[in-house]
Parts: structure tokens; C-alpha cells; sequence
């Protein structure tokens, strides 16, 4: 059964640490998209790929945070300087043509 | 701005019995619909969607409504099942399900056995 690979599961830093967090979509799919979970907002789209082009990142504070897809294989979302305020959940999905997307079990990210 | 809202954060439900979801929009550009299920320390998982050409979806114990002219949509669960229990988020998109979702802020059920 495919699935959307994450890594690392938990990761906790120190204020002003670079965080990068990883995802290796389904293969064949050609849509990314990176999400974050916080009690207050809930799912907040952060950016998106498709055919690994940047479709919108204006979910995401620029001055801190980037996305990027190297290849197909791979997604990356860094963050660098990080802040307390960054601590959340997370998640990336993948998806090809008409079919939902498919999640993966997130990064748990906590900021001291 | 919420454009996505589920204004109850938690249902509790008899196990035998009917759970009824419900989500409301804003954006009247959206024209598909999902709802998607959430298990602790897990992604999100598809559940069922609608199109707004349609006002009914139906998947086994699964069916989603659709009320475009309320901008409404319920998910009904019967019957409710104790491994139903899960954060259940409602998500909109004005381009399909292969798109960008915006997503509302989940509902807790918990169905007693």
C-alpha cells in the first residue's frame, strides 16, 4: 500500500535552529503540498507543487520558511531562524489528477 | 477568515446510532467537497467527497450531503461504530480534489459502545 513518507516523526529545537522536515510523496503523483496543524487554526495550507514548480507559498511567513522539491522524490520545508511559535504539526500530501490527496503522519515539530 | 467552519469541536454518539457531521462554507467558488478522517498521530485519511453537481454522496455506512444554496454540508455516519471515534475535518476546493483544500478545524467524535 503506498503512502506518503515523512521524516523525522518528532523533532525538538532550540529557538533560532535551522528545522528542515522531508517528505517523499507516493510515486507516480504529481502534486505536493505542505499543511500545518495548531490548535488555533487547524489545517492551514502552507505551499504547493505541481510537476515539482511552486504553485503558491502565501501560506508561508517567507522570511523564514522554504519549500522546496529537489527532485520527485523528494519535498523539503525549512525553517531557519525557528520559534516557539513554529511549534505544530507538520504534514505533507501528494495527489495525482482528479483523486483526493493522500496524507502523510506528519512531523511533530516543538520549538524551546 | 474562516471559509471552511465546523462550529461543533465535538459529537458523542451511542454506538448503533446515527452521527451527523456538520460543516458550513463561505467561498462560493468551492465545487468539491471532501470529508477526511483522523486517527491520533496519523494523517489525515480521504474519506468520501461531492461534487456541487450532485447532493448525495453514498459509501457504505458513509454519506455526505450537500445543500449548496445553505453553502451547507453534513456527513452521516449509521450505523456509528466505536472505531468511528476520530477528528473528522470537512475540506473545500474550487478546482477539484487534486487541489488546493482548505480545510475547516475538525470535529472530535467519540462513539460509546
Amino acid at each position: 500500500d503506498a503512502r506518503v513518507t515523512q521524516t523525522p516523526r518528532h523533532k525538538v529545537t532550540e529557538m533560532g535552529q535551522e528545522v528542515t522536515m522531508r517528505c517523499q510523496p507516493i510515486l507516480g503523483h504529481n502534486t505536493v503540498f505542505w499543511y500545518r496543524q495548531t490548535m488555533m487554526q487547524g489545517l492551514e495550507l502552507l505551499a504547493y507543487f505541481r510537476n515539482r514548480a511552486p504553485l503558491d507559498d502565501s501560506g508561508m511567513p517567507k522570511d523564514r520558511f522554504s519549500a522546496e522539491m529537489p527532485d520527485a522524490t523528494l519535498a523539503t520545508l525549512k525553517i531557519q531562524p525557528s520559534e516557539p511559535r513554529d511549534s505544530a504539526v507538520y504534514f505533507c500530501a501528494s495527489g495525482l489528477v482528479s483523486n483526493p490527496l493522500h496524507f502523510g503522519n506528519g512531523t511533530r515539530l516543538t520549538v524551546t | 477568515d474562516q471559509q471552511v467552519k465546523q462550529n461543533s469541536p465535538s459529537l458523542s454518539v451511542q454506538e448503533g446510532r446515527i452521527s451527523i457531521l456538520n460543516c458550513d462554507y463561505t467561498n462560493s467558488m468551492f465545487d468539491y467537497f471532501l470529508w477526511y478522517k483522523k486517527y491520533p498521530a496519523e494523517g489525515p485519511t480521504f474519506l468520501i467527497s461531492i461534487s456541487s453537481i450532485k447532493d448525495k454522496n453514498e459509501d457504505g455506512r458513509f454519506t455526505v450531503f450537500l445543500n449548496k444554496s445553505a453553502k451547507h454540508l453534513s456527513l452521516h455516519i449509521v450505523p456509528s461504530q466505536p472505531g468511528d471515534s476520530a477528528v473528522y475535518f470537512c475540506a473545500a476546493s474550487a478546482t477539484g480534489a487534486n487541489s488546493k483544500l482548505t480545510f475547516g478545524k475538525g470535529i472530535t467524535l467519540s462513539v460509546r459502545p
